[in-house]
C-alpha cells in the first residue's frame, strides 16, 4: 500500500520568501516520488520527480525536492518566490514507476506581493 | 501534437441521465488514466488502461466504465449519474513505466443535479 500525506492545504508566502511544501509518502518498496502543479483551471504539469537516482532533485521553474527516506520526506522548496507560483501543487507516490499514482490532496500556495 | 485532449469541457447533467467523457491522445502512448478530483481529496484514480483492449480498476471505480479499443482513445462512460459524481474529471497518459511522466488533459467540469 502506498499514500502521502501534505501538510497544509493552504500556504502564504511574500514574493521573494523561501518556498517549503511539505509531503510525506508512506510506501511498501523503494517509491517513485512526484510533485505537480496545477494552475487555475488548466490539467497538472509535471514539476520534478525522484527515482532513486540523486536524493536532490530539480525541477522547472527553479523548484528543487530532496529525499529523505530515514523521514519518509520529499519536500519541494524555491529559494525566492516569484508571483507566477501562486497555483496548487501536488505530492504523488508510485511503486511502479509511472503507473498508479497516489496522490495528496494538495497545497495551495498564494503569494503576496 | 496536440497532447491530451478532453470533451466537453463543461457539462451538467440531471440524476439518472448517462453520459460519455471523451479522451484522446496524439503521442502514441499505451498507457491511459482517468482520475477524478475533489476539493480537499486530490486526485484520485478511476481507471487505467496498459493498451488496448487492457482496462483495469483504480481506486473509486463504481459507476464508471471504460473501454479501450484505439491507442488514441479512452473514453469514460457515465451509465446513470448521481450528484456523488460530480467533480472535475482529467485524462492522462504516459508512454509506459520508463517514460515517468503522465501527461494531463485539460479537465472536464461535471456537474450532476
Amino acid at each position: 500500500a502506498q499514500s502521502v500525506t501534505q501538510l497544509g492545504s493552504h500556504v502564504s508566502v511574500s514574493e521573494g520568501a523561501l518556498v517549503l511544501l511539505r509531503c510525506n509518502y508512506s510506501s511498501s518498496v523503494p517509491p517513485y516520488l512526484f510533485w505537480y502543479v496545477q494552475y487555475p483551471n488548466q490539467g497538472l504539469q509535471l514539476l520534478l520527480k525522484y527515482t532513486s537516482a540523486a536524493t536532490l532533485v530539480k525541477g522547472i521553474n527553479g523548484f528543487e525536492a530532496e529525499f529523505k527516506k530515514s523521514e519518509t520526506s520529499f519536500h519541494l522548496t524555491k529559494p525566492s518566490a516569484h508571483m507566477s507560483d501562486a497555483a496548487e501543487y501536488f505530492c504523488a507516490v508510485s511503486q511502479f514507476g509511472n503507473e498508479k499514482l497516489t496522490f495528496g490532496t494538495g497545497t495551495r500556495l498564494t503569494i503576496i506581493p | 501534437n496536440a497532447g491530451v485532449t478532453q470533451t466537453p469541457k463543461f457539462q451538467v447533467l440531471k440524476t439518472g441521465q448517462s453520459m460519455t467523457l471523451q479522451c484522446a491522445q496524439d503521442m502514441n502512448h499505451e498507457y491511459m488514466s482517468w482520475y477524478r478530483q475533489d476539493p480537499g481529496m486530490g486526485l484520485r484514480l478511476i481507471h487505467y488502461s496498459v493498451g488496448a483492449g487492457i482496462t483495469d480498476q483504480g481506486e473509486v471505480p463504481n459507476g464508471y466504465n471504460v473501454s479501450r479499443s484505439t491507442t488514441e482513445d479512452f473514453p469514460l462512460r457515465l451509465l446513470s449519474a448521481a450528484p456523488s459524481q460530480t467533480s472535475v474529471y482529467f485524462c492522462a497518459s504516459h508512454g509506459g513505466s520508463g517514460s515517468l511522466e503522465q501527461y494531463f488533459g485539460p479537465g472536464t467540469r461535471l456537474t450532476v443535479t
